[in-house]
């Protein structure tokens, strides 16, 4: 059974237009990170949240934002999506912080910018 | 620089060959090495979490080795399946973060 869970798998919106992705865990981990991947390329983390506590990497564009309503959803926000922000999406979580935890993550979501 | 690089970037086998991915990394201090098996339009799946003392670890058909001394990691693959036909990605934690550098995968494909 799937334990990190993204909807949709597949999403369609129009430059510009807010989009949102979600991603429920069902392991109680304290930590669920936000990747971006891109065609080719390894993924590139965008931001996490330990509990509560928002971490956002630095090169992170302000266009994406997140939420972390409680310990078993997390929400990325895309504000205004431009043609490069088509890649898919991929949320992952972790029981605590530090280097020795795996991560686990879910089958991502697909975004396409029309 | 901490980087992680892998080879070859594509590899075609038969069906039943075996075969062997190659993984270097700069990574210091060192903490463990991972490696991910990624079919397409899927996240990563963890196949080996691999520490500094470890030389092997087996899951199933899938090999890991590492040497801590050369900074090197193996993965080999036993009489390969179909299904084994993915992206197969070298993974190791940045010191006293909680980010991981991705190396840039090795895509294997396995014909009949």
């Amino acid at each position: 059974d799937a334990m990190v869970i993204q909807n949709p798998r597949y999403q369609v919106t129009q430059f510009g237009k807010p989009v949102t992705l979600s991603c429920s865990q069902t392991l109680n981990h304290n930590v669920m990170y936000w990747y971006q991947q891109k065609s080719s390329q390894a993924p590139k983390l965008l931001f996490h949240y330990y509990d509560k506590d928002f971490n956002n990497e630095a090169d992170t564009p302000d266009n994406f934002q997140s939420r972390r309503p409680n310990t078993s959803f997390c929400f990325l926000d895309i504000r205004s999506p431009g043609l490069g922000d088509a890649a898919m999406y991929l949320c992952a979580t972790s029981i605590d912080r530090g280097a020795n935890q795996p991560q686990h993550f879910g089958d991502g979501t697909r975004l396409s910018i029309l | 620089k901490n980087q992680v690089e892998q080879s070859p970037q594509s590899l075609i086998i038969l069906e039943g060959k075996n075969c062997t991915l190659q993984c270097n990394y700069t990574v210091s201090p060192f903490s463990n090495l991972r490696w991910y098996k990624q079919d397409t339009g899927r996240g990563p799946v963890s196949l080996t979490i691999m520490t500094f003392s470890e030389n092997t670890k087996s899951n199933g058909r899938y090999t890991a080795t590492l040497d801590a001394d050369t900074k090197q990691s193996s993965l080999h693959i036993t009489a390969s399946q179909l299904s084994d036909s993915a992206s197969y990605i070298c993974v190791v934690p940045t010191p006293n973060t909680d980010k991981l550098i991705f190396g840039t995968g090795t895509r294997l494909q396995v014909f009949p």
